[in-house]
């Protein structure tokens, strides 16, 4: 039972260049979501999905542009990254409300 | 923006000692919950207490709420060295906008 898992791990990319973050979870879970964490920062959300076919904007969206195509995979896209965009992206799911966050490990991204 | 704040921001305690972490927040809830983040780790999921709740246990946890002064608190009992890590709270309200996050206390037990 993997729960929910991010990649890449780590990425540096050069200012201007695109990527795009996978997160992947196999419990089923409607809701899905993608934060970044900064130092010293408690993690902010940039954009969430209550199901396929669904996103919708957080806190921070910015710059970032999602997908859920499958009700398992929810995409996190760069199209020009800046260096304020280096951050530790997490993505987490859930089953309903009332329920804890599973989270994955982490994507560690540096923008140079 | 930050809904919670935790207090103290860092905490250093020996082993076997208990720990509590306070969180405060703005507006009205469903529910809190506690994370715990080891260092370059993602989160792990501790507890999560209702609107309706006052107090929760859970192993060595113990988890208050006060919505009238919108504040809870995280009790570790019997700490251990593995319980260093940095602790969350973070709510979240009546949609399905995710959790709002404070910005952590940082829990460092001294062997």
């Amino acid at each position: 039972n993997a729960g929910v898992t991010q990649t890449p791990k780590f990425r540096v990319l050069k200012t201007g260049q695109s990527m795009t973050l996978l997160c992947a979870q196999d419990m089923n879970h409607e809701y899905m979501y993608w934060y970044r964490q900064d130092p010293g920062m408690g993690l902010r959300l940039i954009h969430y999905s209550v199901g396929e076919g669904t996103t919708a904007k957080g806190e921070v969206p910015d710059g970032y542009n999602v997908s859920r195509l499958k009700k398992q995979n929810f995409l996190l896209g760069l199209e020009s990254a800046a260096p304020s965009q280096t951050s530790v992206y997490f993505c987490a799911s859930r089953a309903t409300i009332g329920l804890g966050y599973t989270f994955g490990s982490g994507t560690r991204l540096t923008v140079v | 923006s930050q809904q919670g704040e935790e207090d103290p921001q860092a905490l250093s305690i020996q082993e076997g000692e208990n720990a509590t972490m306070n969180c405060s927040y703005k507006t009205s809830i469903n529910n809190l919950q506690w994370y715990r983040q080891n260092s370059g780790r993602g989160l792990v999921h501790l507890i999560l207490i209702r609107s309706n709740e006052r107090e929760k246990h859970s192993g060595r946890l113990r988890v208050t709420l006060d919505t009238s002064k919108k504040s809870s608190s995280l009790l570790i009992t019997a700490s251990r060295a593995a319980d260093t890590a940095s602790y969350f709270c973070a709510t979240v309200g009546g949609g399905a906008d995710g959790l709002t996050f404070g910005k952590g206390t940082h829990l460092i037990i001294q062997p």
